[in-house]
C-alpha cells in the first residue's frame, strides 16, 4: 500500500462545477500537509497549505482530518485553467512523500 | 521569489555516459531534493541534502549519486547512464528541515532520453 494514496481520476468536470479531491495517507505522524498543482510538462507549484481548521484561498478549500488521515482540496466554481493535476504531499520527520495525483480537465 | 534553476531543459545521452545535473538555488536555502517523476509512478525521491557535503539516500538512489560542494548547488550524477533512466528529473529545494511551513520549491526539470 502507497503511503499517500490519490484517486487518480481523471475528472472531467464542465466549468463553473465544483469538484472535490481526496487524499489518504497512512503514516499517522505526519506532520504537514500540501496540494499542489502540475501543469502538463511543467514543474509542480504549491497551491496552498492545509491546516487542522481547514483553510480557503478563494475558490479554493482545503481540509485535514487527521482521525481519518486524509486531505480534500474543494475548487468551486471551476474555471478552465484550473485543468491540471493536483498532487497532495504529506511531510513527516522531514520527509516529504507525494502522491500520484489528481488529473483534473474542466470543459467550456 | 524562490527561483530554483536546472542546468538543461532537455538532454539527450547514450547508454554509459557519465551524466550530470545541476540545479541551483538563489534562496539560501538549506535542504535540497533530486526527484524524477515518470507516468503511473508520480514522483519518486532519489537522494535530498540537508546542508552542505551531506546527502542521504532516497527512495531510488541505485545508479545514481550526487554533490553539494556549496550551499546552492545540488548536482545529481549517473555514473553510466542505462535506457531506463529516461525520465524528467526534478530538483526541489526547501527553506527549514522541521517547521510548518516546509514547503519545496521545484525547478523546471530536466527531461533525459537515454539512447
Amino acid at each position: 500500500r502507497k503511503e499517500v494514496e490519490q484517486d487518480p481520476g481523471p475528472f472531467n468536470v464542465p466549468e463553473g462545477a465544483t469538484v472535490a479531491f481526496n487524499c489518504t495517507y497512512s503514516n499517522s505522524a505526519s506532520q504537514s500537509f500540501f496540494w499542489y498543482r502540475q501543469d502538463c510538462r511543467k514543474e509542480p507549484k504549491l497551491l496552498m497549505s492545509v491546516y487542522s481548521s481547514g483553510n480557503e484561498d478563494g475558490r479554493f478549500t482545503a481540509q485535514l482530518n487527521r482521525a481519518s488521515q486524509y486531505i480534500s482540496l474543494l475548487i468551486r466554481d471551476s474555471k478552465l485553467s484550473d485543468s491540471a493535476t493536483y498532487l497532495c504531499v504529506v511531510n513527516s520527520a522531514g520527509k516529504s512523500t507525494f502522491g500520484d495525483g489528481t488529473t483534473l480537465t474542466v470543459k467550456p | 521569489d524562490v527561483k530554483v534553476t536546472q542546468s538543461s531543459r532537455y538532454l539527450v545521452k547514450r547508454t554509459g555516459e557519465k551524466v550530470f545535473l545541476e540545479c541551483v538555488q538563489d534562496m539560501d536555502h538549506e535542504n535540497m531534493f533530486w526527484y524524477r517523476q515518470d507516468p503511473g509512478l508520480g514522483l519518486r525521491l532519489i537522494y535530498f541534502s540537508y546542508d552542505v557535503k551531506m546527502k542521504e539516500k532516497g527512495d531510488i538512489p541505485e545508479g545514481y549519486s550526487v554533490s553539494r560542494e556549496k550551499k546552492e548547488r545540488f548536482s545529481l550524477i549517473l555514473e553510466s547512464a542505462s535506457t531506463n533512466q529516461t525520465s524528467m528529473y526534478l530538483c526541489a529545494s526547501r527553506t527549514a528541515r522541521v517547521a510548518r511551513e516546509e514547503t519545496q520549491y521545484f525547478g523546471p526539470g530536466t527531461r533525459l532520453l537515454v539512447l
